[in-house]
Parts: structure tokens; sequence; C-alpha cells
């Protein structure tokens, strides 16, 4: 079984960066780790995700904002999301990604408001 | 970027009943490349089924899915109470994967 955990500040301020940590139970290796979010405004949103191997792939209409990282050493994965606006406001999930896509473990998610 | 519209936005049932979800994409999925959640309040979705009919480890035979190209179907064929909840299309077939809007399935 899977562990996810979301970790970061629950209040970010306008223009600011939305900086959130993923921690897993298991090493990164052979994977994809994704991040996705959930807003009652937009549904659930692909934001991008992370291979092991460094290749990264990013959902176009967050225009280049975000940047997703990994610290394998502590088996974990963060999202940066620069010049945050009320409209990033949302639950924000990590989930492991098997390839292709399918998010098989997801963590608890993480309630991320953008307000001054 | 593919759309996905699911329909009904409600379903309301009893326990026992069949029930038939429909997702249905702006364009062909490739490989059929389509999965369907389940999430319920305060919880992450959970991965029900992936490439259009694959149940995911663990999941009751109750839930099948089926579908190719641009029309899709998660049916349950007889529901359980812990099966009133958000269901939600997703495809991978082409980036961004993208997800539907969501069913929600509840008590009649």
């Amino acid at each position: 079984q899977v562990q996810l955990q979301e970790s970061g500040p629950g209040l970010v301020k306008p223009s600011g960066t939305l900086s959130l940590t993923c921690t897993v139970s298991t090493s990164l290796k052979n994977y994809y780790w994704s991040w996705i979010r959930q807003s009652p405004g937009k549904g659930l949103e692909w934001i991008g995700y992370l291979h092991s191997s460094g290749i990264t792939s990013y959902n176009p209409s967050l225009k280049s904002r975000a940047t997703i990282s990994e610290d394998t050493s502590k088996s974990q994965f963060s999202l940066d999301l620069s010049s945050a606006t009320a409209a990033d406001t949302a639950v924000y999930y990590c989930a492991r990604d098997r390839g292709l896509g399918i998010c098989d473990y997801w963590g608890q998610g993480i309630l991320v408001t953008v307000s001054a | 970027e593919i759309v996905l519209t699911q329909s009904p936005g409600t379903l309301s049932l009893s326990p026992g009943d069949r029930a038939s979800l429909s997702c249905r994409a702006s364009q062909s999925i490739s490989s059929d490349y389509l999965a369907w959640y389940q999430q319920k309040p305060g919880q992450a979705p959970r991965l029900l089924i992936s490439g259009a009919f694959n149940r995911a480890t663990g999941i009751p035979d109750r839930f099948s899915g089926s579908g190719s190209g641009t029309d899709f179907t998660l049916t349950i064929s007889r529901l359980e109470p812990e099966d009133f909840a958000m269901y939600y299309c997703q495809q991978y077939g082409s980036s961004p994967r993208t997800f539907g809007p969501g069913t929600k399935v509840d008590f009649k």
C-alpha cells in the first residue's frame, strides 16, 4: 500500500508562490508522480507530472506557472505555482501515476486558499 | 484539449438498483484511454476503471466499464449503500489529461 501526504501553507497571498510537498511512503523510482487540483468552479484539473527520470509535463492552461521537482533522498516531490491568484484556490492532491495518466494512489488533499 | 461531458448530472436511485453513467468525449480517445474514479465527500478520488473496462485492484465486480471512441459507460449492476458518491471520467489518451464534471449518484 502506497501512502502519500501533502503538506504546505494553507494560505497564500495573491501574486505569491504556492508551494506544496508530497511525501511518499515508497521510493519515487520508476513511477510518474502527479499533482491534481479540485475547485468548485473548475472541477478536477490535472496540473502536471514528474517521472523519476526527471521528465516533466504540465497542463498548458497554467501558462508555465507550475514547476514540479523531486527530492529522491526524502521520497518527496513538490509543486511550485507562481503568480497565484484567487482562481488557484483549490484542494490540491498528489498522486502516483502508473504511467499513461492512471492515478492509482492519492494523498488526502490539502486546501490552499489564495487571499490577502 | 479533449472535453468530457458526463450525464446525467445527478442520478437518484435506491440500493439494489442498476446505475448507468455516461461519459462522452469531444473527440475520439486514443486507445480507449479512459478511466473512472469514485469520490466521496472529504476524500480523494479512488480509481475504479482504467483502459475503459479494466477494474482496478480490489474493485468489486459490480462495477464495469464499456465503450470506445467517444462514448463510454460506467455501470454499477446493483447499488450498495457505499456506492452513493460522485463519479468522474478522465481521459489520458492525449495531453492535457482532462476530467469530466462528474455524475452524482444519490439516494432516491
